[in-house]
Order: C-alpha cells, then structure tokens, then sequence
C-alpha cells in the first residue's frame, strides 16, 4: 500500500520560505506525477503543481513564480519551495500521487496534510 | 471566478439520488475525476476517467459528462455521503490543472 507523508515546519515567517518534502513508501516514485495541492482554511482545494518522475515540472500559473517543484527518486522523496510566502499562504499542504493514464488524470494517493501558518 | 464552476451547496433526502455537476469548457474534451472530502480528512477520489470507481468505492458512486459538463451521482445517498465534493481537470488552456471550487453535500 502506498502511503505519503508530508513533512517540514509548521510555521513559516512572513517574506520566507515555505518548504515541505513529502516521503513515498510502499512503492516507486517512478512512473509517476507527484503533486502537491492545498487548502487554505474554510476554503477549496487548490493544485500547486506536480513534478514528473523525470524532472518536467507543471505549476499554477498564479503560483508560478514562487515555487519549485523537485524530485529524489534515490529517497523517494520530492518537495515543495514556495518563495516570498505571505498569510495568504496559510493553507493544509498535501502531496499527492497523480496518476496519468489513457487521458485520465486523478490522485490516487494523498498524505493526511499539514497545516502551515505564516506569521511573524 | 473558477474555470470549473460548481454550484456551492446541494442537498438530498436520505435514500434519494443527488446530482453534482461541475462545468467548464475543458470538460468538452477532458474527463474529470471527483474527490470527497469529509471534515479534517485528506480528499478521497470516487470517480475518475468516464465513469470509473476506485476499489472500495460504493457503487452507488458514478460519472458521466456531456458537452461542457461533468456529472457525479449519488443513487440512494447516505448519511456518510454528507461531506464536500471537488472535481478536477484541466483549465481552459488545457496546459493546468485545476479543481472546482467545490460542492457541500447536505443529506437531510
């Protein structure tokens, strides 16, 4: 069974970074989208991006020019950076496996979430 | 505005059937796949591709889409039915993804 696990401080700065890593188990990061998607609080999901197993990297063109997007497959590890965060970024972070196949895409897998709050 | 455009709240009768609908203009050429969300939970996907139901899924679970609209059913919902309900697609690029702005299932 796979399973996600978001990781990284719950608690982020106003002008700082915000960087989470989330940890695959239970199978191969290859061969796969890995996402990460948030929910600020009382509100909708919101999809951020995903980066392939490879490298190639999908953003949010209203997020585009804050995050990136990377991947470890030799951890089975891939992150999140989001640049210049304010407390519009408070939100529950999740990753997510996306699967992509004969045209359909979903998540299949998601880690239980973590609230990050930006605050001085 | 959201290009995948849900209405914001629905309700059902116990043991009735409830249709949630997502529009925009992508759908006329890309599947959604729909997620619920119950409150403090991680979103759990219930229908994906033209009308596939992950393992474990009820089948009183189903989609359909036609023209700029994709569909979930509820038959005969239930009380643990109550919980809020995203799609997800692309946008109208095509080139990104988006969700719905999310449906809030009431079930009387």
């Amino acid at each position: 069974q796979v399973q996600l696990q978001e990781s990284g401080p719950g608690l982020v700065k106003p002008s700082e970074t915000l960087s989470l890593t989330c940890t695959v188990s239970g199978g191969s990061i290859s061969s796969y989208y890995w996402s990460w998607i948030r929910q600020p609080p009382g509100k909708g999901l919101e999809w951020i991006g995903y980066v392939y197993y490879s490298g190639n990297t999908n953003y949010n063109p209203s997020l585009k020019s804050r995050v990136i997007i990377s991947v470890d497959t030799s951890k089975n590890q891939f992150s999140l950076k989001l640049t210049s965060v304010t407390a519009a970024d408070t939100a529950v972070y999740y990753c997510a496996r996306e699967v992509y196949s004969y045209g359909n895409r979903y998540f299949d897998y998601w880690g239980q979430g973590t609230l990050v709050t930006v605050s001085s | 505005s959201s290009e995948l455009t849900q209405d914001p709240a629905v309700s059902v009768a116990l043991g009735q059937t409830v249709r949630i609908t997502c529009q925009g203009d992508s759908l006329r050429s890309y599947y959604a796949s729909w997620y619920q969300q119950r409150p403090g939970q991680a979103p759990v996907l219930v229908i994906y591709g033209r009308d596939n139901r992950p393992s474990g899924i009820p089948d009183r679970f189903s989609g359909s889409s036609s023209g700029n609209t994709a569909s979930l059913t509820i038959s005969g919902a239930q009380a643990e039915d109550e919980a809020d309900y995203y799609c997800y697609s692309r946008d109208s690029s095509g080139n990104h993804l988006m969700f719905g702005g999310g449906t809030k299932l009431t079930v009387l």
